[in-house]
């Protein structure tokens, strides 16, 4: 059970690039999150699924878009890389747990745009 | 909207001893849980300890355990027995109840445990 799994685990892109951050979970959840770390400033959510097939935007969504493939997945992209759009990028998911949602966490995405 | 403040950026403690992290939030909802993430070097994400609004009795695991005021709208943790391993950012959280689940994070602080 690897739990949140994402991909790649560092990048470097240039102003105006494009790419797109991977993540996948194993647990069945139906609720999955992406989030944006940036230093003194906490996390803060970008977008979230609640279940296959939705999105929603979340408090920082400008210059993202997401994809809920399937249950398993939940892809971030960036059309045009901007250096503001530096950070480290975190997915999740979430199940309820003794009446409680609580959300696991991904390893983390560091990104960097020059 | 909900906020969540942590006014203490940067704490620290000798190993063995016992500290404890402030967090104070600011909602209009009845019904929400509260949660305390440790994020160690790593950069890993990881659930310490959460509490439901409607109950009274504060939230214990091991080591930690929780002061919630849910009047004062207060929610602390305390750390017993502090461990080389617990140095790491800690950040408070909100989620409201019924929502889409969507978690509020405050700013974290930050824990050294010294030898």
């Amino acid at each position: 059970n690897a739990g949140v799994t994402q991909t790649p685990k560092f990048q470097v892109l240039k102003t105006g690039q494009s790419m797109t951050l991977q993540c996948a979970q194993d647990m069945n959840h139906n609720s999955m999150y992406w989030y944006r770390q940036d230093p003194g400033m906490g996390l803060r959510l970008i977008y979230y699924s609640a279940s296959e097939g939705t999105t929603d935007k979340g408090e920082v969504p400008n210059g993202y878009n997401v994809s809920r493939l399937n249950k398993r997945e939940f892809s971030l992209r960036l059309e045009s890389a901007a250096p503001s759009q530096t950070s480290v990028y975190f997915c999740a998911s979430s199940e309820r747990v003794a009446g409680t949602e609580t959300q696991y966490f991904g390893p983390g995405t560091r990104l960097l745009v020059l | 909207a909900q906020t969540v403040t942590q006014s203490q950026p940067e704490m620290s403690v000798q190993e063995a001893e016992t500290v404890t992290l402030s967090c104070t939030y600011d909602t209009s909802e009845s019904n929400y849980y509260l949660f305390w993430y440790k994020q160690p070097p790593s950069r890993q994400m990881i659930l310490v300890i959460r509490q439901e609004a409607y109950k009274q009795q504060n939230a214990t695991e091991n080591r930690f355990s929780v002061n919630f005021q849910k009047a004062a709208k207060s929610f602390s943790l305390k750390i017993s027995d502090s461990q080389l391993g617990d140095t790491a950012m800690y950040f408070c959280a909100f989620m409201k109840q019924g929502g889409s689940e969507k978690l509020v994070f405050g700013k974290g602080m930050k824990l050294t445990v010294n030898p």
